[in-house]
C-alpha cells in the first residue's frame, strides 16, 4: 500500500520559471492538503482540496500560486514566475475524509530550489 | 504572538534518558493535538494524537494535554539514538470546511550513545 507519493523529490528552477509539484494521495484518500516548510520554520498550511474542488485556500499567496486536484490524476501545486523566496520544502498530505485528522499522512516532500 | 509556540532546541540527551518536549498554544478552539516526528529530508510521520485533556501512552511515548493551561507535552522514555529527529507538535480544528493543522516550529532532538 503505497503512501502519499510526491514528485519530483528535488526541483531546481531559475527565477521567472514555473514549478509544478505533483501529489498522489494514499489509496482511498480523497482529501489533499499542501504545506510549505521554510528553513528553520514549521509547516505552514497552504491549501485543502477535494476532487475538483478547492475547499480552503486561506494559506495560499494571492499571486503566482495555484492548486488543483482533478477528477483523474494527481493534485498539482503550480508556482508561476518563481522567486528565490519560494525555495522551500513543499509537503502534501492526504486523509480519508474531512475531520479525520488522525488519518492525515504526509508525503516525503518536494524540495524546490530557485537559483 | 504565534498560535503555537515550541522551543526549537536543539536538545541533546544521552541514550536511556527521559525526554520532555513541549508546546503552548493560544487558540482555545483547537480540538486535536498531535505529535509528528520528522527525520532529516523526510516527511512528518504521525506519532500520537489525542482529542482530550489527559495522558495517552503508546509504548515509550506519552502525550499529555492540558487544555486549561493550553499546554501539551510529549515524553519519550528510554530514549534511543534512532529517536534523533525533529519533533513537531500540531493542533487542528474541524469546523465547517476547515480541516487544517497548525504546527509548531519543531524541536530538534539528538540522542547520543
Amino acid at each position: 500500500n503505497a503512501g502519499v507519493m510526491q514528485n519530483p523529490r528535488h526541483l531546481v528552477r531559475r527565477r521567472g520559471q514555473e514549478a509544478r509539484l505533483r501529489c498522489s494521495p494514499m489509496k482511498g484518500h480523497s482529501h489533499v492538503y499542501w504545506y510549505r516548510q521554510l528553513p528553520e520554520e514549521g509547516l505552514k498550511f497552504m491549501v485543502y482540496l477535494q476532487k475538483e474542488n478547492i475547499i480552503d485556500e486561506s494559506g495560499m499567496p494571492k499571486e503566482r500560486f495555484s492548486a488543483e486536484f482533478p477528477k483523474e490524476g494527481p493534485s498539482i501545486l503550480r508556482i508561476q514566475q518563481v522567486v528565490r523566496g519560494d525555495s522551500a520544502a513543499y509537503f502534501c498530505a492526504s486523509s480519508p475524509g474531512q475531520g479525520q485528522l488522525s488519518g492525515y499522512t504526509f508525503g516525503s516532500g518536494t524540495r524546490l530550489t530557485v537559483v | 504572538q504565534k498560535e503555537v509556540e515550541q522551543d526549537p532546541g536543539p536538545l541533546s540527551v544521552p541514550e536511556g534518558a527521559i525526554v520532555s518536549l513541549n508546546c503552548t498554544y493560544s487558540n482555545s478552539a483547537f480540538q486535536y493535538f498531535m505529535w509528528y516526528r520528522q527525520y532529516s529530508r523526510k516527511g512528518p510521520e504521525l506519532l500520537m494524537y489525542t482529542y482530550s485533556s489527559g495522558n495517552k501512552e503508546d509504548g515509550r511515548f506519552t502525550a499529555q494535554v492540558d487544555k486549561s493551561s493550553k499546554y501539551i507535552s510529549l515524553f519519550i522514555r528510554d530514549s534511543q539514538p534512532s529517536d534523533s529527529a525533529t519533533y513537531l507538535c500540531a493542533m487542528g480544528l474541524v469546523t465547517g470546511t476547515a480541516s487544517k493543522l497548525t504546527f509548531g516550529t519543531g524541536t530538534r532532538l539528538q540522542v547520543t550513545l
